[in-house]
C-alpha cells in the first residue's frame, strides 16, 4: 500500500507567520493533492500537482502555494497564515483513480 | 461544479444492524465513485471502489449500489459492529480528470454494542 507521510502532525502558528507543510510519498505517484478538512465542509480541494514542476489550482487555492521539488514530495505553503486557515490538512497521492491519504497535520493559527 | 450531497450526517445504530449511508451527486459524466472511512485521529482509508459500470458491489460486509439514473450512490454495513464506528465520506470523480475527487461532507457512525 501506498506510504504518505505528513510532517509536522500539529502545528500552532501565529498570525501573519509563513508555514510550510510537508508530504512525502514513496509510491512513485504522479498525483499528489492537498485538502483541508473542515467540520460541515467535508474535505475540500487546495492544490494539486500531476508531477515534479506542476501545480495546479484546486477548489480553494486562496492564501496557500503549493510546491513539487520531485516526485516524492508535495509542500503546502501559507505565507501569510490567518486564522481562518486553521484546520485539519490532508495530502495525498494517488495514480489513475485511487487515492492514498496521509494522516494528516492539525494547524492552529492564533 | 460538481456537487456531492451526503446523508444523514449522523446516525447511531446498534451491533448487528445495518447502517445507510447515501450520497448523490450532480455530474452525469462521473464515472469513479468511492466511499472512504476516516477513524479518529487519523487519515482517510479506501473501503471501496466502483466504476460507473457497475450498479452493485459487495465486499467484507459493505455493499455499493449506484444508480446512475438518479445520480445516487449508497453504502450499507450489515451487522455492524462497533469497530465500524468512524466517519464515512463518499467521494465521486468525472471523466478526464483522474483522481481529483469530490468529496461528501461525512457522515458519522456510531454503532453501539
Amino acid at each position: 500500500e501506498a506510504a504518505v507521510t505528513q510532517s509536522p502532525r500539529n502545528k500552532v502558528a501565529v498570525t501573519g507567520g509563513k508555514v510550510t507543510l510537508s508530504c512525502n510519498q514513496t509510491n512513485n505517484h504522479n498525483n499528489m493533492y492537498w485538502y483541508r478538512q473542515d467540520t460541515g465542509h467535508g474535505l475540500r480541494l487546495i492544490h494539486y500537482s500531476y508531477g515534479a514542476g506542476s501545480t495546479e489550482k484546486g477548489d480553494i487555492p486562496d492564501g496557500y502555494k503549493a510546491s513539487r521539488p520531485s516526485q516524492e514530495n508535495f509542500s503546502l505553503i501559507l505565507e501569510l497564515a490567518t486564522p481562518s486557515q486553521t484546520s485539519v490538512y490532508f495530502c495525498a497521492s494517488g495514480d489513475g483513480s485511487t487515492l492514498y491519504f496521509g494522516a494528516g497535520t492539525r494547524l492552529s493559527v492564533l | 461544479g460538481e456537487q456531492v450531497e451526503q446523508r444523514p450526517p449522523h446516525l447511531s445504530v446498534r451491533e448487528g444492524d445495518s447502517a445507510f449511508i447515501i450520497c448523490t451527486y450532480t455530474d452525469s459524466a462521473t464515472a469513479y465513485f468511492y466511499w472512504y472511512k476516516q477513524e479518529p485521529g487519523a487519515g482517510l482509508q479506501l473501503l471501496m471502489s466502483v466504476f460507473s459500470n457497475v450498479d452493485r458491489k459487495e465486499e467484507q460486509g459493505l455493499t455499493v449500489l449506484l444508480n446512475k439514473k438518479d445520480k445516487r450512490l449508497s453504502l450499507n454495513l450489515t451487522a455492524a459492529h462497533p469497530g465500524d464506528s468512524a466517519v464515512y465520506f463518499c467521494a465521486v470523480s468525472p471523466q478526464g480528470t483522474g483522481s481529483k475527487l469530490s468529496f461528501g461532507k461525512g457522515a458519522k457512525l456510531t454503532v453501539s454494542p
